[in-house]
């Protein structure tokens, strides 16, 4: 079975632009999250839905937003980027919303200019 | 809030050599406790879980024992291989109704032959 997707694997912008980034959770997985991976660091968490609702958010600005679609795949959208929001962004899916081990993607990296 | 506290790395052991990475959490109730491990250029594999107090997870020669009494996790194992060189993370789940992770630093192992 394919375990969690994500696409692109790697992404270039520059100061001010937007970027969208894709999530595919595994086969029957309804919860999915978002995780923030600053170089050296642990991740930090950023948002979670759970059957197309949002069920969590972590300490982001507005600039970070989310969605899920009813196919349960995510995507993370962040506008007016800057340069510390270059970081690995992780999803992870799991089964239910709460009390589930996560199962996480290889991530996109993204670097800021 | 919730926080974990991991050893720093690196560690750096021979191959056989016996591993202990420590950590500490802090939190409300009893949250479930992970291992997670990141090789390089990849996500997060789930290592092992522990979702109650003098549970013990464990895969692949890795073990860790939820200790309720000092509020630790500690990862083991008895014999070290080079390809067990990565990143480990310690990670709690968040009670409160959602599924959030939050993680402790990382220790980076390096095993030698």
């Amino acid at each position: 079975d394919a375990g969690v997707t994500q696409s692109p694997t790697h992404l270039i912008k520059t100061r001010g632009q937007h970027v969208t980034l894709r999530c595919s959770p595994i086969s029957g997985h309804k919860s999915v999250s978002w995780y923030q991976q600053v170089l050296g660091q642990g991740p930090q968490f950023i948002f979670q839905y759970y059957e197309k609702e949002e069920r969590g958010r972590g300490n982001f600005p507005d600039r970070f937003s989310a969605r899920q679609f009813p196919n349960y795949s995510s995507e993370l959208n962040v506008n007016a980027l800057l340069l510390g929001d270059s970081a690995l962004y992780l999803c992870a899916s799991s089964l239910a919303s709460d009390g589930q081990p996560q199962h996480f993607g290889d991530g996109t990296r993204l670097s800021i200019l | 809030g919730d926080s974990v506290t991991q050893m720093e790395g690196p560690v750096t052991l021979s191959e056989e050599a016996f591993l202990t990475i420590n950590c500490t959490y802090t939190a409300t109730g009893y949250p479930s406790l992970f291992w997670y491990v990141q090789y390089p250029g990849e996500g997060l594999q789930l290592l092992l879980k522990a979702t109650k107090a003098d549970d013990k997870g464990s895969n692949k020669g890795f073990e860790a024992t939820y200790r309720k009494e000092t509020t630790s996790f500690h990862l083991e194992k008895g014999s070290v291989q080079v390809s067990d060189s990565a990143v480990y993370f310690c990670a709690l789940s968040s009670l409160g109704g959602y599924n959030k992770l939050i993680f402790g630093a990382g220790t980076r192992l390096a095993v030698h032959p």
